[in-house]
């Protein structure tokens, strides 16, 4: 089975810190992908990656960057975190680009005060 | 990228079929049509997909109207562990990225 994991269930930080958000696959997928969730506005794109070292921007990328130095990782970056960006945060992985199916990760329900 | 229409919510009885409705009017010819699901708490999941034909698998079975301007996804005899929010998607043949809309939020009654 595949399995997509993140760094944390839950999460809090302050307002400015620099939050690292941790996705893992085990599988050997090409492509990786942040989402966020929220309420009314459903999933949203922040960032995905066709390969390692590539990133490209989804629909919402302002105020993140990635990080994808290994194939299996990729991390999301919230340079200086603000309230707006509480969230939940979740990772998918997919095969390749021709992949129907994107596995997704449980999710990190992150909190900034 | 074309967008889906879905009820916001819909109830179904324990054991009974359930029918869920997409509405897709602006589908372009190379557009798959994708369903997941997401149970309470957890990442969404695959369902199924389809292009022109019906579908079918172990989860659900998807049906695809002649003109493709509209779908359903059936699931045969629902369970409480169907409970979840189902997303009809539209994913472009050559590319990996999906578009999620608000979905339809599943409500199966013991």
């Amino acid at each position: 089975d595949v399995k997509v994991t993140q760094s944390s269930r839950y999460l809090v930080k302050r307002t400015g810190e620099k939050v690292f958000l941790e996705c893992v696959q085990d599988m050997d997928h090409e492509n990786m992908f942040w989402y966020r969730q929220d309420p009314g506005l459903g999933l949203r794109l922040i960032y995905f990656s066709y390969d390692v070292k590539m990133k490209e921007k989804g629909d919402i990328p302002e105020g993140y960057s990635v990080s994808r130095e290994k194939k299996e990782r990729f991390s999301l970056i919230l340079e200086s975190a603000s309230t707006n960006q509480t969230s939940m945060y979740l990772c998918a992985s997919s095969l390749d680009k021709k992949s129907y199916e994107q596995y997704f990760g449980p999710g990190t329900r992150l909190t900034v005060t | 990228d074309a967008k889906t229409t879905q009820p916001n919510s819909m109830e179904s009885n324990e054991e009974e079929p359930v029918h869920l409705p997409c509405n897709h009017s602006t589908i372009s010819g190379t557009d798959y049509i994708h369903w997941y699901r997401q149970l309470p708490s957890q990442g969404p999941e695959y369902v199924i997909h389809g292009l022109t034909s019906n579908v079918n698998n172990r989860m659900a079975s998807l049906a695809i109207a002649e003109d493709r301007k509209s779908s359903t996804l059936i699931l045969h005899r629902a369970t409480l562990r169907d409970a979840a929010v189902y997303y009809c998607i539209l994913k472009e043949t050559s590319g990996s990225r999906l578009t999620f809309g608000e979905g339809t939020q599943l409500t199966v009654n013991p």
